[in-house]
């Protein structure tokens, strides 16, 4: 079954570092998300991407977040300049968009980001 | 919060008794979503009811939607050790999802 991938597991920072968090959503899916969850809360949403602009955005993605589709398979969230409170699992998530299923988001297994 | 607040916060049950989930939510949504989620892992989509549908089933699992009340359950019967998990649900807008803050299901075997 396709799935949402998702590298690193796990990245390590030092504060005030640039980090690129990396996704291949599902490949037939047109709308891609990330979303994070610090320990012991709630997920919360970032951002959505369709038609290679942003859709929407949280109030959390200030100017130190940007998204990319580089090319046809990734998407990446990058973080300018790390802080600690940046530091949880980055969620990557798509969907179709279309049809039955078109809001159903499929998630990957996250990234986890500890910022030192 | 936007959205979703979900009680009990915790719940524990033996295996074979059902388990139920509730959620409350405070904006206008196209859909409400409830997904699961395994320790430290991602998140499993169940079930999605839309805004203009009261109940829905998929194999053990029932989701109601009061838009009223701005409220939904989810029941899942027969529950299994394997279904411990944290529930969440989540209400659907056009580019997002917004999440409650879950309930942390232990089924005791």
């Amino acid at each position: 079954e396709p799935e949402v991938t998702q590298t690193p597991s796990h990245q390590v920072t030092q504060m005030g570092q640039e980090v690129i968090l990396r996704c291949v959503p599902i490949s037939n899916h047109l709308y891609f998300y990330w979303y994070r969850q610090i320990l012991g809360q709630k997920v919360e949403f970032l951002v959505s991407f369709y038609n290679n602009e942003i859709s929407e955005k949280s109030e959390i993605f200030d100017d130190q977040f940007s998204v990319e589709r580089p090319d046809g398979s990734n998407f990446t969230l990058k973080i300018r300049s790390t802080k600690l409170e940046d530091s949880a699992m980055y969620f990557c998530a798509s969907s179709v968009g279309q049809g039955v299923t078109k809001n159903i988001q499929y998630f990957g297994a996250g990234t986890r980001l500890s910022v030192l | 919060s936007q959205q979703g607040e979900e009680d009990p916060q915790a719940l524990s049950i033996q295996e074979g008794e059902n388990a139920t989930m509730n959620c409350s939510y405070k904006t206008s949504i196209n859909n409400l979503q409830w997904y699961r989620q395994n320790s430290g892992r991602g998140l499993v989509h169940l079930i999605l009811i839309r805004s203009n549908e009261r109940e829905k089933h998929s194999g053990r699992l029932r989701v109601t939607l009061d838009t009223s009340k701005k409220s939904s359950s989810l029941l899942i019967t027969a529950s299994r050790a394997a279904d411990t998990a944290s529930y969440f649900c989540a209400g659907g807008s056009s580019y997002k999802l917004i999440f409650g803050s879950g309930t942390r299901l232990l089924v005791r075997p």
